[in-house]
C-alpha cells in the first residue's frame, strides 16, 4: 500500500504560517497526492491535490518536492477554524474496479494558539 | 446547496440488535462509499459502490452489508452490532472516482452500542 508519514501533532499561533510535511517515499509516477482535513466532530472535507506542480487555492498551497517523495501543505495565515487533523492521502486505483481510493493515514493534528 | 446528508447523527443500539444508517447525496454523484472510524483512529473504508457495482475491503466484516437502491441513497447495514462497532461511521460521495476527483463526506452518524 502507498504510505504516508506525517507528524503526529503540530502546533500555530494565530494568524502565522503553518508548514505541513509529508512524506511518501513510495510514491508511484501517477499518484496523486491528496490533503484533507477533519474539524473536531465532522466528517473530513477535501483541501487540497497535486501531481507534480506547487497548487495553490483558496484555503491552503501544496508544495511538491522534484522528486515527489514528499510534500508541505502551506497554510498562509492559520486561524482558530483552522485546528484539525489533517491527512495527507495518495491517491491509488482500486483494484478491480474503475474508481480510486482514499487510504487514510494517522494524520497530524494541528492546534492553534489565539 | 448540494450536500451528503446521514440520518440520524447519532443512533444508539442494543448488542446484537440490527441498525441501519442512511446516507443521501444531492450531488448525482456515481461513487458512495462508506468508511469506519474509530476514537481517535483515521477513518477506514469499508466498501463503496461505482454506480451500482459493490466493491467490499478484503477485511470489511461480514456483519456488515451496504445497499444503494438508487444513485442518491446508500445504507450501512449492521446486522448483529457488537461492542467494537461503536464508532463514527462516515459517508462520502465522488464523481467519477478517478485519481484526481474529490471526495465529500457527510457529517458522519455516531454509533453507539449498549
Amino acid at each position: 500500500d502507498a504510505k504516508t508519514t506525517q507528524p503526529n501533532s503540530m502546533e500555530s499561533n494565530e494568524e502565522e504560517p503553518v508548514h505541513l510535511p509529508c512524506n511518501h517515499s513510495t510514491i508511484s509516477g501517477t499518484d496523486y497526492i491528496h490533503w484533507y482535513r477533519q474539524l473536531p466532530s465532522q466528517g473530513p472535507e477535501y483541501v487540497i491535490h497535486g501531481l507534480t506542480s506547487n497548487v495553490n487555492n483558496r484555503m491552503a498551497s501544496l508544495a511538491i518536492a522534484e522528486d515527489r517523495k514528499s510534500s508541505t501543505l502551506i497554510l498562509h495565515r492559520a486561524t482558530l477554524r483552522d485546528a484539525a487533523v489533517y491527512y495527507c492521502i495518495l491517491r491509488v486505483p482500486y483494484s478491480g474496479a474503475g474508481s480510486y481510493q482514499l487510504t487514510f493515514g494517522k494524520g497530524t493534528k494541528l492546534s492553534v494558539i489565539p | 446547496d448540494a450536500m451528503v446528508i446521514q440520518n440520524p447523527r447519532y443512533q444508539v443500539t442494543q448488542f446484537g440488535k440490527p441498525v441501519t444508517l442512511s446516507c443521501s447525496q444531492t450531488l448525482n454523484h456515481n461513487v458512495m462509499y462508506w468508511y469506519q472510524q474509530k476514537s481517535s483512529q483515521a477513518p477506514k473504508l469499508l466498501f463503496h459502490y461505482y454506480d451500482k457495482d459493490f466493491n467490499n475491503e478484503a477485511d470489511t466484516p461480514d456483519n456488515f452489508q451496504s445497499r444503494r437502491p438508487n444513485t442518491s441513497f446508500c445504507f450501512l447495514d449492521i446486522r448483529s452490532p457488537g461492542l467494537g462497532d461503536a464508532a463514527m461511521y462516515l459517508c462520502a460521495t465522488s464523481g467519477s472516482g478517478g485519481v484526481r476527483d474529490t471526495q465529500y463526506f457527510g457529517p458522519g452518524t455516531r454509533l453507539t452500542v449498549l
